[in-house]
């Protein structure tokens, strides 16, 4: 059973430019959540998502940040025309149902801005 | 949101068990308590979750006193594999489902 995949693991982008990250939950999980892990901090939650629904996006910055997990596919983390502060790992993990407490991660996207 | 507070760092000699101690102390009756390690460059992995007393795995014990407000993780004879970021997480039951929030951690050095 495979495990989360994200890709790119890494990301060079331009200011002004558009970043698209993805992410592949295990096989049998519908429920997908994005962090985002500054250099030297915790992770900070951005959004939970399960198929076609966003649940809780209280953690995401209000502009230039979405989120999509269509019906078929991967979830998709865009950021649209970035700045420097947006350079961080990007985590994606997913759980079978909206009640476990345990939820399994990727290896991240290292996305760098210059 | 129940506020999680641990030690930034710990050094510990190989072959030592290493106590990791968490404070919660707002922490809600149906809040589970997890913890989890991340390694660099790697998303963190689950270790141990517990609700009240103990649990143990094949990999760490989890303490929780009856009031709850703390909990200790317990890694038994470390190695310098244990070398990592332990994360220590209160649910938040927010609209039923587990919405968790991530500390600094205590980064754990295992010398040789």
């Amino acid at each position: 059973n495979a495990g989360v995949m994200q890709n790119p693991r890494h990301l060079v982008r331009r200011r002004g430019q558009e970043a698209r990250l993805r992410c592949s939950p295990m096989k049998g999980h519908s429920h997908v959540y994005w962090y985002r892990q500054l250099p030297e901090e915790g992770l900070k939650f951005m959004v939970y998502l399960q198929k076609e629904n966003i649940i809780d996006e209280s953690g995401m910055p209000k502009e230039r940040f979405s989120a999509e997990f269509p019906k078929e596919g991967p979830s998709i983390l865009r950021i649209q025309q970035v700045v420097r502060g947006d350079s961080a790992a990007y985590f994606c993990a997913s759980s079978p149902d909206r009640s476990t407490y345990e939820q399994y991660f990727g290896p991240g996207t290292r996305l760098t801005v210059t | 949101l129940a506020k999680t507070t641990q030690p930034i760092s710990m050094d510990s000699y190989e072959g030592q068990e290493v106590n990791i101690t968490c404070s919660h102390n707002n922490i809600a009756t149906n809040d589970y308590i997890t913890w989890y390690q991340q390694f660099p460059s790697q998303g963190p992995r689950f270790i141990i979750q517990g609700y009240k007393t103990k649990v143990t795995n094949e990999v760490a014990s989890l303490f929780i006193p009856a009031d709850r407000k703390s909990s200790t993780l317990s890694l038994p004879r470390v190695s310098l594999s244990d070398t990592a970021v332990y994360y220590c997480l209160v649910g938040v039951n927010s609209g039923g489902y587990q919405k968790v929030t991530f500390g600094t951690g205590t980064k754990l050095q295992v010398i040789p």
